[in-house]
């Protein structure tokens, strides 16, 4: 099965600089790669998702980048605030099945 | 639109007890999946269903763990009898084309 690799687990950086998230999946035939964003006592929000036909998609300070051959994929946020502080998951799916997890990143913005 | 709706949201049993978890998926969605989130283990998906049949259910960790979906509009995460190793919190997302959309969860303790 799918096995996907999450680094680092925590990532602290200063309010205003930016952060990276990478992320490492083991089947070739996985096809889409989302990342989701999860605050205390909630669930996992869907903040940015890409398809194995794109290499690079962008939304406001957020950006993912995929590279198939490596087979990894990143998570890029521009110029952190204080909200962005949680932990972000990234996953990884093939055709319809379910997703499969990396561990996550506690991400903290300091002040 | 309501989203994922979970009940209850924490749940508190002792050993040997039944639990039944329920969820509301959003409307319009054919697929269904549960997950459950521990620290030492991170999201595993558990069982999910397209149009209400199970299609993959080799997440469940044992016989004492069973899920049905009677309708579209409802499904059941059910353990007995239930045992300390199954306090997680449990949680359910719903998917039409593709994003994958989770619930609150339910934080299930068992004693």
């Amino acid at each position: 099965g799918e096995n996907v690799e999450q680094h680092p687990s925590t990532l602290s950086v200063q309010e205003g600089d930016s952060a990276v998230i990478k992320c490492t999946y083991s089947d070739s035939a996985s096809n889409y790669f989302p990342w989701y964003k999860q605050e205390l006592g909630k669930g996992p929000q869907l903040i940015i998702d890409i398809r194995s036909n794109v290499g690079e998609k962008k939304d406001q300070r957020i950006a993912v980048t995929l590279n198939k051959t490596a087979k990894h994929f990143s998570l890029h946020i521009t110029e952190t605030q204080p909200e962005d502080s949680a932990v972000y998951f990234c996953a990884a799916r093939q055709g319809a099945d379910g997703l499969t997890f990396g561990k996550g990143t506690h991400l903290i913005i300091q002040p | 639109d309501a989203g994922v709706i979970q009940s209850p949201r924490h749940e508190v049993t002792e050993m040997g007890q039944e639990v039944t978890l329920r969820c509301k998926p959003i409307s319009g969605h054919n697929s269904l999946f549960w997950y459950r989130q521990t620290m030492m283990r991170g999201l595993e998906l558990l069982i999910y269903f397209n149009n209400n049949v199970p299609i993959d259910d080799s997440g469940m960790p044992e016989d004492r763990f069973s899920a049905k979906m009677p309708n579209a509009s409802f499904s059941t995460l059910k353990i007995q009898p239930s045992e300390p190793r199954d306090s997680a919190v449990y949680f359910c997302a719903s998917r039409g084309t593709s994003p994958q959309y989770f619930g609150p969860g339910t934080r299930l303790l068992v004693l």
